[in-house]
Formats: structure tokens, sequence, C-alpha cells
């Protein structure tokens, strides 16, 4: 069965520290990946989106994430934290497996928080 | 902003009642999917569809039912309202089926069933 296991439910990082997100998926075919990113009260923006070539993937707002086949990760990373990027983030799949690339399948999310 | 607007922005109802959403997509895109996000949860699939069809299904039982219009606009209607149907729900619109086409998501509605 496909699906996206975010394991951090939360993280605190202080102000310009580095930031890792983890993401590890099961799909049965070369999945589309996606990391958006939900600040409270509001829907989903995209940072970023993997479907072929270079599997290091530059999004908005600094954030990059790498696709790792033999892992079956997409870990968000951005080298330096900004207070504003305190919200909730998703890690998504899509693709022939799940009926569609445009119809997703989402992790739990990940809560973060950002300490001055 | 993404272009994608949704109303009403928070509902209440009671059990057994019957709901509305409405969407109103980007101009051009012919797709529209909607999601159910419970608290503390990521979203759901619930449907999608194209040109005005419905093109895809989640886990979800037919109370929970669409429609798409030739004006970019859509509805989720869900009858006999649950406890369990509480949550945000979301609409994402993008240009065409399939491809690499950006969804872009609507701020959703909150539903909250008492």
């Amino acid at each position: 069965a496909q699906s996206v296991t975010q394991p951090d439910i939360h993280i605190t990082v202080s102000e310009g520290a580095s930031l890792e997100l983890r993401c590890n998926y099961s799909y049965g075919a070369t999945p589309y990946l996606f990391w958006y990113v939900q600040s409270p009260g509001q829907g989903l923006q995209l940072l970023l989106k993997y479907f072929s070539g270079d599997t290091l993937v530059q999004g908005i707002k600094g954030f990059e994430a790498e696709f790792k086949r033999s892992q079956s990760s997409f870990n968000l990373r951005k080298p330096s934290v900004h207070w504003s990027d305190a919200a909730e983030y998703f890690c998504a799949v899509g693709g022939p497996s799940s009926g569609g690339y445009n119809k997703l399948i989402f992790g739990a999310g990940t809560r973060l928080a950002v300490h001055p | 902003e993404t272009g994608v607007t949704q109303s009403p922005t928070h509902l209440i109802k009671t059990r057994g009642q019957q709901v509305t959403l409405r969407c109103s997509s980007q101009s051009g895109h012919n797709t529209v999917s909607w999601y159910q996000q419970a608290l503390g949860q990521g979203p759901q699939f619930i449907f999608q569809y194209y040109r005005e069809e419905e093109n895809g299904r989640g886990n979800f039982p037919p109370r929970f039912s669409g429609l798409q219009f030739p004006n970019y606009s859509s509805e989720l209607n869900v009858n006999a309202l649950e406890l369990d149907d509480s949550a945000l729900y979301l609409c994402a619109s993008s240009l065409k089926l399939g491809g690499t086409d950006t969804q872009y998501f609507g701020p959703g509605t909150r539903l909250t069933v008492l």
C-alpha cells in the first residue's frame, strides 16, 4: 500500500539553526514527491516537488530536498531557519499507483517551532 | 495567494444534516480535487473532478459527493453528517489532469459537526 511517514511529529529549532525534516514513503512505482507548508488557518503552499532528474531539488523560501531512492526518503532541509518558518510541514506522494499524479497521499505532518 | 477561494470559511452543523462547501478554482484550471484534513492529521484525498466528471475517489462513502461547473467552480456535498466529518476541507485545482502541473490549494472550510 502507498503511504508516507513523517517520523517527527514536533520539532523545535533555534532561529538561525539548520533544519532537516524527515519523510519516508512506500510506493509501487516511481513517485512524484512534494513538500507543502501550512500556516495556522491557511491552506497548503507548495515548497518544492520532485518528478525526475536531479535528486536535489530547490524550492521556495530557501528550502531544498533530496530524493534517495535506495532509502525511500525525501527529506526537507534548510540551512538557516527564520522565525517565519514556524508552521506545519507535509510530505506527499503521487503518481500512477495512487491513481494519478495529483491524487496525493500525505504524511501526518511535522509541526515546526522556532525559538528566537 | 493561490487564486483558489473557498466558502464558507467556517461552518457548524448538527449530526444528520447536509452541507455544501464551495470552491472557486483558478481560471482555466479544469481539474479540482477535494481533501479532508482531520485535526492533527494530513489531508486525505476525497475525490477529483476533471471536466465536470468524477475522476477517481478515495476511501470515502457515497454520502460524499461533488459537482464541477464550467465556470471553474465546484462543490462538495456531504449528506447525513457524522461527528467524524468534523475537519478542514481543502480544494485544490490544477491546469490539467496528471502531468507535472502544480496543484494550488485553497484556504479551506472548517466544518464542525455537533
